[in-house]
């Protein structure tokens, strides 16, 4: 099934431990997203890619690292966690390559809780 | 700054019409974008406009006026499986996406 998958879909880490969310889409999308939604507030982007090798930040970055080695893959690494880090994580890919003109597809979420 | 208003939260009953509006201000504008989404799972894209004027799409219809930064989502015939979030969200002069917080949209039998 074409589409976005990510892993974990839920997880509770202690605050300090290092995470690692995964993101694999097969829609041979350029631009790919990892987005955090907290009760309240809108959808907040942490970093995106346009393309393959290239990497950005997006508007809440800091403590979050990412990588995109290939077109497909797209991994968020949480360096050392911390409480505030409690969300859940989006992973979104489209078609544009640093131009959002359609549509977003979204993977299923990731649920971190930090202790 | 950038910012998207949506109300929190609204009420409808089945069968009946219900509009969403959103209102934003953003450093230019290049389309806007409305989802759904489900307790628990991810947005699903629904609709989007770059140009004045009204489309529709089966029960859902969606509205832009560029000069008052003004968009609603319209959904007719209501359904219990309506019951969602309904978020808007603004492509700025950089082709961003600025999201509002979301609309839950509580639907009575």
């Amino acid at each position: 099934i074409a589409g976005i998958t990510q892993a974990p879909t839920s997880q509770i880490l202690a605050a300090g431990r290092r995470m690692t969310l995964r993101c694999t889409q097969d829609m041979r999308h350029n631009a790919m997203y990892w987005y955090r939604q907290d009760l309240g507030l809108g959808l907040r982007l942490i970093h995106y890619s346009n393309t393959a090798g290239t990497t950005g930040k997006g508007e809440v970055p800091d403590g979050y690292s990412v990588s995109r080695a290939n077109t497909d893959d797209f991994p968020l690494t949480l360096a050392s966690a911390v409480p505030s880090q409690t969300s859940v994580y989006f992973c979104a890919s489209s078609e544009g390559s640093g131009r959002v003109t359609g549509e977003l597809f979204f993977g299923e979420g990731s649920r971190l809780t930090v202790l | 700054g950038q910012n998207i208003d949506q109300p929190t939260e609204m009420t409808a009953t089945e069968g009946a019409i219900v509009q969403i509006n959103c209102t934003y201000q953003t450093s230019g504008f290049n389309g806007l974008f409305w989802y759904q989404q489900h307790a628990g799972e991810a947005p699903t894209f629904l609709s989007y406009n770059v140009l004045d004027g009204l489309e529709e799409k089966g029960r859902f219809s969606s509205f832009l006026s560029r000069s008052k930064g003004y968009s609603y989502l319209l959904l007719k015939e209501l359904q219990m499986k309506d019951s969602a979030s309904y978020l808007c969200a603004v492509t700025d002069s950089n082709y961003q996406l600025i999201w509002g917080a979301g609309t839950k949209l509580i639907i009575k039998p």
